[in-house]
């Protein structure tokens, strides 16, 4: 089925650092890719999106692109602050299957230190 | 514009006792999910519900009860609680597209005892 794969374990950098975490799928048909953030105490937030191949969802400073050539979706971003601690979860979506129900990966805490 | 409300935030039980959450979303949102959130295990599908008086078992659907009498409205019930449902639980709403993603509630922190 339809799955997608973080990074293990936490991620630990300091403020103004480059951040990377990466993210690999699997999947049967062309899924829409997604980036969701979780703050402390609070729900999941849609932080951004692509719906196609070699498309760039952005939104905040952050950045992921689709890559259907190594099934990829890492995100990025240039300078991170200490108000980017946060929990990350890479998820897809695979109309294939008539439904549009999320896959979503395990998630990377990231602490960032000032 | 509200989005995705869960009621109640906290909750204690005592083991047996019964209890329902409630969602309700204002979007018009066909599906609704209800998910858990464990320490190490990621978001975990409980049921789930593609329109108005249809559900639909996810990944770990034992102990729980779900409803959905109004498109609005998505109520997740425990009949007899135990301590392994402590968690975090969330609800979460999207249209039929694919690639609208999901909204989420701010989520349900519930402890058994």
């Amino acid at each position: 089925g339809d799955s997608v794969t973080q990074m293990e374990g936490p991620v630990t950098l300091s403020e103004e650092a480059f951040l990377t975490i990466n993210c690999t799928y699997t999947a049967t048909g062309y899924p829409s890719l997604f980036w969701y953030v979780q703050y402390p105490g609070e729900g999941l937030q849609l932080l951004l999106k692509a719906t196609k191949a070699d498309d760039k969802g952005s939104n905040k400073g952050f950045e992921a692109t689709y890559r259907k050539e190594t099934t990829s979706f890492h995100l990025e971003k240039g300078s991170v602050q200490v108000s980017d601690s946060a929990v990350y979860f890479c998820a897809l979506s695979d109309s294939y299957y008539g439904n549009n129900r999320l896959a979503f990966g395990k998630g990377n805490q990231v602490v960032v230190i000032p | 514009n509200a989005g995705v409300t869960q009621t109640p935030k906290f909750r204690v039980l005592k083991t047996g006792q019964s209890m329902t959450l409630l969602c309700a979303q204002d979007m018009n949102h066909e599906y609704m999910y209800w998910y858990r959130q464990d320490p190490g295990m990621g978001l975990r599908l409980i049921h789930y519900s593609v329109g108005e008086g249809t559900t639909a078992k996810g990944e770990v659907p034992d102990g729980y009860n779900v409803s959905r009498l109004k498109k609005q409205n998505f109520l997740l019930g425990l009949e007899s609680a135990a301590p392994s449902q402590t968690s975090v639980y969330f609800c979460a709403s999207s249209p039929w597209r694919p690639d609208y993603g999901y909204t989420f509630g701010s989520g349900t922190r519930l402890t058994v005892v």
